[in-house]
């Protein structure tokens, strides 16, 4: 039973637009919401997270949006960069869990 | 440079072997991870560690095993290896639980 879930495996944006990035999860016991980058041959790179009580966290380029009635969030990078392509992972925990991923979403920013 | 070391970054072995990788937190992180990232799949929980002690369980199988000795630093231990164990193995470390974890570059272990 996958309890992150991002359903997008790939997505491809144009230099300078709005990437989206799409997750779901199931355990509403969830309250901590991290997303993760990760290029070939590295370990994941922390981005953002945000927790429970916000629904929404801005750092620079990258906002994330919490929905919890939905269950959902997101991650929007603005503007898109190549520097960005990517895997991007999105994980969730809570006190008692630890961080649980989802597969990821590879994004090709497009020069 | 996230801050955390894993040791060696790859690995080579036959099937029913027995490997230890091993990994060293950031300073002042108490909380270490180990997660499994095989082909096309996401990030699997293995097993955490906090200040020593065992502090929750994923979908680790019996032949593997880990610790976390006093200096914090921890070993994962995979044994009767087989094709299938080939993977990435990260280890990552917190302050404490429920805050952003940091990970290592990996280790990418290949079974023969």
């Amino acid at each position: 039973d996958q309890q992150v879930k991002q359903n997008s495996p790939s997505l491809s944006v144009q230099e300078g637009r709005i990437s989206i990035l799409n997750c779901d999860y199931t355990n509403s016991m969830f309250d901590y919401f991290l997303w993760y980058k990760k290029y070939p041959a590295e370990g994941p790179t922390f981005l953002i997270s945000i927790s429970s009580i916000k629904d929404k966290n801005e750092d620079g380029r990258f906002t994330v949006f919490l929905n919890k009635s939905a269950k959902h969030l997101s991650l929007h990078i603005v503007p898109s960069q190549p520097g960005d392509s990517a895997v991007y992972f999105c994980a969730a925990s809570n006190s008692n869990t630890p961080l649980v991923f989802g597969k990821g979403t590879r994004l090709s920013v497009i020069a | 440079d996230s801050g955390v070391t894993q040791t060696p970054k790859h690995l080579i072995t036959a099937t029913g072997q027995r490997v230890t990788l091993r990994c060293s937190p950031r300073s002042g992180d108490l909380s270490v991870y180990w997660y499994q990232q095989s082909l096309d799949q996401g990030l699997q929980f293995l097993i955490q560690y906090y200040n020593g002690e065992e502090r929750a369980k994923g979908n680790i199988l019996e032949r593997f095993s880990a610790q976390q000795f006093p200096d914090l630093h921890s070993e994962l231990n995979l044994s009767s290896l087989e094709l299938g164990d080939s993977a990435l193995y990260f280890c990552a470390s917190s302050v404490d639980v429920n805050t952003e974890a940091f990970f290592g570059q990996g280790t990418r272990l290949t079974v023969v």
